[in-house]
């Protein structure tokens, strides 16, 4: 079955720590990788996402992802975070094998500490 | 439009009532999904339409659940006879085909609460 399984529902960071969030993945094909990220009153907007090649990708806000497929993982970083960026961030995959439709996780929601 | 629009933003309704949501996407995309999103849970899919493709309504939950789509434009998502349990978040998305990025393009939601 495709599944996402985001383990960690809340993380406290303080700003400027560096942030890992976890993402682990069931999928039966080569897997489509998405981190997206909604804050409060607005849409979700997708960070970076993974098809191929290089298997670390850099996204918008200073985020990046790694994928490893060994692990069926796909953790996004920052080295250093910013009061903005608490949000909620969703991990999501996909690809030709569901008609690229999304399978999102629970989610990970973010607090920053001043 | 610039974004995905949604409406209604929030809509309060009575158990057995039927309510339509509605979706405009970017323009230009013909690929349209829905959502939902209950409190503190994650986004799960419900239907997704291709251009004049067959839709997948693999994720609609009852028969409850009914949408269309009008060509490559608006869609309506509706409920009818609203439970308790249908009270969620209705996220929108479009892209510009199923495939080519990957990326959708999400509106800010309809928040439904069935009293």
């Amino acid at each position: 079955a495709q599944s996402v399984t985001q383990p960690d529902i809340h993380i406290t960071v303080s700003e400027g720590a560096s942030l890992e969030l976890r993402c682990n993945y069931s999928y039966g094909a080569t897997p489509y990788l998405f981190w997206y990220v909604q804050s409060p009153g607005q849409g979700l907007q997708l960070l970076l996402k993974y098809f191929s090649g290089d298997t670390l990708v850099q996204g918008i806000k200073g985020f990046e992802a790694e994928f490893k497929r060994s692990q069926s993982s796909f953790n996004l970083r920052k080295p250093s975070v910013h009061w903005s960026d608490a949000a909620e961030y969703f991990c999501a995959v996909g690809g030709m094998d569901s008609s690229y439709k999304l399978i999102f996780g629970s989610g990970t929601r973010l607090l920053v500490r001043p | 439009g610039a974004g995905v629009s949604q409406s209604p933003s929030n809509k309060v309704t009575e158990k057995g009532k039927d309510v339509e949501l509605r979706c405009d996407p970017i323009s230009g995309h013909t690929a349209l999904y829905w959502y939902r999103q209950r409190l503190g849970q994650g986004l799960e899919f419900l239907i997704y339409f291709q251009g004049n493709s067959a839709p997948d309504k693999s994720g609609l939950p009852s028969d409850r659940f009914s949408a269309e789509r009008t060509g490559e434009s608006v869609s309506t998502l509706t409920i009818q006879r609203t439970q308790q349990e249908d009270s969620a978040v209705y996220l929108c998305a479009s892209s510009w085909r199923a495939g080519d990025t990957g990326e959708l393009f999400f509106g800010e939601g309809s928040r439904l609460t069935v009293l």
